[in-house]
């Protein structure tokens, strides 16, 4: 079955510092990718999406390519504000299916 | 729009009670989808349904009943709450462009229901 696989948390940085979360992901088919963004007491939000391979989702500064060659899509962020404190899920989709699998998130700290 | 709306936000019940965690959407979505999120276990699919009349199980969908009668609604139920159940439910909805099948749809989240069962 499907599996999606993220970097225990918590990561914790600096302002300015530069983010990267690590996912792995095993798929049978040609999935979706997608990072999803939880703030403290919210529902979850798209963050970004890459729909095949070498694709490039980026938003809010945030940049993710997907992989097909390593099964990853990496999370990275040139210069992390207090703001970007959240937890990040990153998930799969796969062809023929509307629901998501999502990896176990990984919760990012910013300190001033 | 309103966007996913779930009511309650937070519920406290007994071992053994029923109740109905509500979910509609005002998007014309076709997909809603049921899931729960615990601690260290990210979000695990409860139910879903591809339209109305048509519900499939997740990967997690024991204790947990679901029909979905109209677009706009799909309630989950809980038959007889357990004290494993006590976990934050959120339901999501998407769609797919004209003439595609489901994948890769931008999922659209509710603010979460948070439940729980003593």
């Amino acid at each position: 079955g499907n599996s999606v696989t993220q970097m225990e948390g918590p990561v914790t940085l600096s302002e300015e510092a530069f983010l990267t979360i690590n996912c792995t992901y095993t798929a049978t088919g040609y999935p979706s990718l997608f990072w999803y963004v939880q703030y403290p007491g919210e529902g979850l939000q798209l963050l970004l999406k890459a729909t095949k391979a070498d694709d490039k989702g980026s938003n809010k500064g945030f940049e993710a390519t997907y992989r097909k060659e390593t099964t990853s899509f990496h999370l990275e962020k040139g210069s992390v504000q207090v703001s970007d404190s959240a937890v990040y899920f990153c998930a799969l989709s796969d062809q023929g299916y509307s629901t998501l699998t999502f990896g176990k998130g990984t919760m990012l700290l910013v300190s001033p | 729009n309103a966007g996913v709306t779930q009511t309650p936000k937070f519920q406290v019940l007994k071992t053994g009670q029923s109740m109905t965690l509500q979910c509609a959407q005002d998007m014309n979505h076709e997909y809603m989808s049921w899931y729960r999120q615990d601690p260290g276990m990210g979000l695990r699919l409860i139910h879903y349904s591809v339209g109305a009349g048509i519900t499939d199980q997740g990967e997690v969908p024991n204790g947990y009943n679901v029909s979905r009668s109209t677009t706009e609604d799909f309630p989950l139920r809980l038959l007889s709450a357990a004290p494993s159940q006590t976990s934050v439910y959120f339901c999501a909805s998407s769609y797919s462009m004209p003439g595609r099948g489901p994948g890769g749809e931008t999922q659209y989240f509710g603010p979460g229901t948070r439940l729980l069962v003593l």
